[in-house]
């Protein structure tokens, strides 16, 4: 079955700091991936979608940025974290192959990411 | 662009009773996915049930099913004998049939299982 390792689980991190959160994928190829961000007892926030090795649709101008430098890895990035960059980041991912009848997303964890 | 839409932010029912939480999408494609999936407090996203728009039979998992209607653009989620642990975020969400897009989420249901 698939899996989604995302690290770290919670993060504090200062104002102007840089960010990096990652996640890999386990037992399946060429999945897409996903980036989305939850603000407290709030609904997901797309951020970023990824088909392939290099390729990032961004779907929220803003200070993050995202890059998928091997097929089973997504990193989620930023330069200076701003206040407004706090909350619960999930990675997520589906299938390779569409069409089929089990296809669904999955998830990790999640970072509770706090910008002070 | 394709649309999820949740009306019910927030909802509670007693234990053991029935709840209908709605979610209506729109889109122009005629093959493609729908989800139910489960935010429990621990954040964990939880696939509650899956339908697939090119069959007509509703799904069902146990206590859960789908009224599913394509030509309304509607895709209800009905729990049955609500348990205690049913408690949490509910998201509808759509996706398309072929490999290049994204997930689509509506905005969550809050569901409370009152004791």
């Amino acid at each position: 079955s698939q899996t989604i390792h995302q690290w770290p689980a919670t993060l504090v991190q200062p104002v102007g700091s840089p960010l990096s959160l990652e996640c890999t994928v386990e037992g399946t190829s060429n999945p897409n991936l996903y980036w989305y961000r939850q603000a407290a007892g709030r609904g997901l926030q797309l951020l970023f979608y990824s088909v392939g090795i290099g390729q990032i649709s961004s779907e929220v101008p803003q200070n993050l940025s995202a890059s998928r430098p091997q097929d089973r890895q997504f990193i989620l990035s930023s330069k200076k974290l701003l206040l407004s960059d706090s909350g619960f980041y999930l990675c997520a991912g589906t299938r390779g192959i569409r069409g089929s009848a089990n296809t669904e997303a999955f998830f990790g964890q999640g970072t509770r990411l706090t910008v002070v | 662009a394709q649309t999820v839409t949740q009306s019910q932010p927030e909802m509670s029912v007693q234990e053991a009773e029935t709840v209908t939480l709605s979610c209506t999408y729109d889109t122009s494609e005629n093959n493609y996915y729908l989800f139910w999936y489960k935010q429990p407090p621990s954040r964990q996203m939880i696939l509650v049930i899956r339908q697939e728009a090119y069959k007509q039979q509703n799904a069902t998992e146990n206590r859960f099913s789908v009224n599913f209607q394509k030509a309304a653009k509607s895709f209800s989620l009905k729990i049955s004998d609500s348990q205690l642990g049913d408690t949490a975020m509910y998201f509808c969400a759509f996706m398309k049939l072929y490999r290049d897009d994204k997930i689509i989420f509506g905005k969550g249901t809050r569901l409370h299982i009152l004791p």
